[in-house]
């Protein structure tokens, strides 16, 4: 499975945007960036994913590197609410026993300040 | 609420009971995942479905027995489980592709007294 590799926590101030990085060097023509996060005691909640463009949507955007071995999720402005650990996950599409798989590793903890 | 419901919420068994998971979803999805989150660890994949046949069993002990009888409905049996068992167990659903976000439910706060 193609590895992902984030920063163990990163800290911002409410209402600042923030930048969550996630680097992912070996990743396939085929492989999709998923982007999800976990707030304390709840289950894993989607945020965005994308292929090879930009994507926004109401709650983050998600900058893809031209050469696809990095990507970084936008929180336009950090609310407390946004405090939680972040997840970059690739999911493959090649086919084979990895298809779709979704694997998570140690994620980002962000914490926000009021 | 992400169309993934999860029942019980919370679960206290003895060692030499037996119990199940159950985790519903109304989403048209035609896979389903179970995941296991031991206290500060990675969620760890344990089984998957796609279209009702497992197709990934991550070296779970047969302590841990899933069932998916239909593409909404996915159950995780346990029976004479460990102490070490105990943790939030997930179920999680989504299209089989890759392009598709999967929704996760709340989980069942297991322990194993």
């Amino acid at each position: 499975d193609a590895k992902t590799t984030q920063p163990n926590s990163m800290e911002s101030n409410e209402e600042e945007p923030v930048h969550l990085p996630c680097n992912h060097s070996t990743i396939s023509g085929t492989d999709y960036i998923h982007w999800y996060r976990q707030l304390p005691s709840q289950g894993p909640e989607y945020v965005i994913h994308g292929l090879t463009s930009n994507v926004n949507n109401r709650m983050a955007s998600l900058a893809i590197a031209e050469d696809r071995k990095s990507s970084t999720l936008i929180l336009h402005r950090a609310t407390l609410r946004d405090a939680a650990v972040y997840y970059c996950i690739l999911r493959d599409g090649a086919g084979g026993t990895s298809y779709g798989k979704l694997t998570f590793g140690q994620g980002t903890i962000l914490t926000v300040h009021p | 609420e992400t169309g993934v419901t999860q029942t019980p919420r919370h679960l206290v068994m003895g060692m030499t009971n037996k119990k199940s998971l159950k985790c519903e979803q109304h989403l048209g999805h035609n896979a389903m995942y179970w995941y296991k989150q031991s206290a500060k660890k990675p969620l760890e994949l344990m089984f998957v479905y796609n279209f009702k046949e497992q197709t990934e069993n991550n070296s779970v002990p047969s302590r841990f027995s899933p069932e998916c009888p239909n593409s909404s409905h996915l159950f995780l049996h346990l029976h004479t489980l460990q102490p070490e068992d105990s943790a939030l167990y997930l179920c999680a659903s989504s299209q089989e592709g890759p392009w598709s976000p999967a929704f996760f439910g709340q989980g069942t706060r297991l322990t194993v007294v």
